[in-house]
């Protein structure tokens, strides 16, 4: 069973622009969630969908922006991307909400901000 | 919110050697999970383990529950164990991450 894949893999992007980031769920798993993994901060979680819908949402500016199609795929945006925002974007996908399911990472997109 | 401390910080270990990285939760969670991030960055599932004691090769975990902790153990290590390791809780509705391990195996 394939795993999580995310596109891209890097990205660089200017300052003031907007980006969109990809997420692909391994197959069956319903629920998608997003990281941000920066050296200062570590991992911190930005949202999780199911169900085409927003369940829960990090301590992110309204910047950060996601959604989930019927297929499970997820995608988040930035918009007036600022230095701040590069970091190693991670997605996971588990079977389900809630406890007792598992997380699986993707490899991440890697976004420079110059 | 949740704390998730990790000890140590950093590891220096020859190759063979064993090792023990501890993760301490400031609350009950659910679903704890340790990962190593491989050079590229992509979190690397090593085990599942609310409770108990599993075992995977040179890797072994175990879960104290009630006391809000979790061992990674590393035995024989080797040079491609190098990395780091992080520990992960759900609490809540997110997963809750330590700062991580940095373990470094030299030859």
């Amino acid at each position: 069973k394939a795993g999580v894949t995310q596109t891209p893999r890097y990205l660089i992007k200017t300052r003031g622009q907007q980006v969109t980031l990809s997420c692909s769920p391994i197959s069956g798993h319903r629920s998608v969630s997003w990281y941000q993994q920066t050296p200062g901060q570590g991992l911190q979680f930005l949202f999780e969908y199911f169900s085409e819908t927003q369940r829960n949402k990090g301590n992110f500016p309204g910047r950060f922006s996601g959604r989930q199609f019927s297929n499970s795929r997820s995608e988040m945006n930035v918009s007036t991307l600022e230095l701040g925002d590069s970091a190693l974007y991670l997605c996971a996908s588990s079977l389900a909400l809630g406890q007792g399911y598992e997380q699986y990472f993707g490899p991440g997109t890697r976004l420079t901000v110059t | 919110g949740i704390q998730v401390e990790q000890s140590p910080p950093d590891l220096i270990l020859q190759e063979g050697a064993n090792s023990t990285l501890r993760c301490n939760f400031s609350d009950s969670v659910n679903n704890l999970q340790w990962f190593h991030q491989n050079p590229w960055g992509q979190l690397i599932n090593l085990f599942y383990i609310p409770s108990g004691t599993k075992q995977n090769g040179r890797l072994s975990a175990t879960t104290v529950a009630t006391e809000r902790y979790s061992l990674l153990y590393i035995s024989s290590s080797q040079t491609t164990d190098s990395g780091v390791y992080f520990c992960a809780g759900k609490f809540d509705y997110k997963l809750s991450f330590g700062a991580g391990t940095t373990v470094t195996v030299r030859a």
